[in-house]
């Protein structure tokens, strides 16, 4: 059964950073892409960052690009988001995600962690 | 960056009622498009992708159809399970994008 387990969501001050982790089970990490979508209270979805399973190649929004970074250790089944400078804007549930497909659409999603930026 | 436009924003229906979402892209995506529906504090479900293909497990009264900018998604009789909102997504570019969201409420 495929699990996808986030962590390190928290209360931020505006400018300060935050380390996501997303810990995957149930398939072979290291071979599929994996991606961070994010959702603000009462709105729509809004993907933030891919990375490739060998961890070479990666993409960002526009919105994130310069103050996130998306990383993997495969040898811990583990996703991660760094997210620096953060605005009150970046305030969200954060879900990882992926899908055999590819690095496309969804198949399985996270339950979510709650970032708030707020001073 | 690709934008998706949904509509209508709500969609009021009776149980047993045929309906049908709109989703409409900015440029050409192809028929690389994904439907998902979201109930209130769950994670998203993938229902449809290249735009009409039903994801495992996903029942046939779900159907996606269109390709280039304009999308349908149908449901041929809404269950009571169905009420939740619905997104589009496009992953023929990067940034991948979704669209702002359908609510299917009881009327």
């Amino acid at each position: 059964e495929v699990q996808l387990l986030e962590s390190g969501g928290g209360l931020v001050q505006p400018g300060g950073s935050l380390r996501l982790s997303c810990v995957a089970s149930g398939f072979t990490f290291s071979t599929y892409a994996m991606s961070w979508v994010r959702q603000a209270p009462g709105k729509g979805l809004e993907w933030v960052s891919a990375i490739s399973g060998s961890g070479a190649n990666t993409y960002h929004a526009d919105s994130v690009k310069g103050r996130f970074t998306i990383s993997r250790d495969n040898s811990k089944n583990t996703l991660f988001l760094q997210m620096n400078s953060l605005r009150a804007e970046d305030t969200a549930l954060y879900y990882c995600a992926y899908s055999p497909g590819g690095w496309n659409y969804f198949d399985y999603w996270g339950q979510g962690t709650l970032v708030t930026v707020s001073s | 960056e690709i934008v998706m436009t949904q509509s209508p924003a709500t969609l009021s229906v009776t149980p047993g009622e045929r309906v049908t979402l709109s989703c409409r892209a900015s440029q050409s995506v192809s028929s690389n498009l994904a439907w998902y529906q979201q109930k209130p504090g769950q994670a998203p479900r993938l229902l449809i992708y290249g735009a009409s293909t039903r994801a495992t497990g996903i029942p046939a009264r779900f159907s996606g159809n269109g390709s280039g900018t304009e999308f349908t998604l149908t449901i041929s009789s809404l269950q009571s399970e169905d009420f939740a909102v619905y997104y589009c997504q496009q992953y023929n570019n990067w940034p991948r994008t979704f669209g702002g969201g359908t609510k299917v409420e009881i009327k």
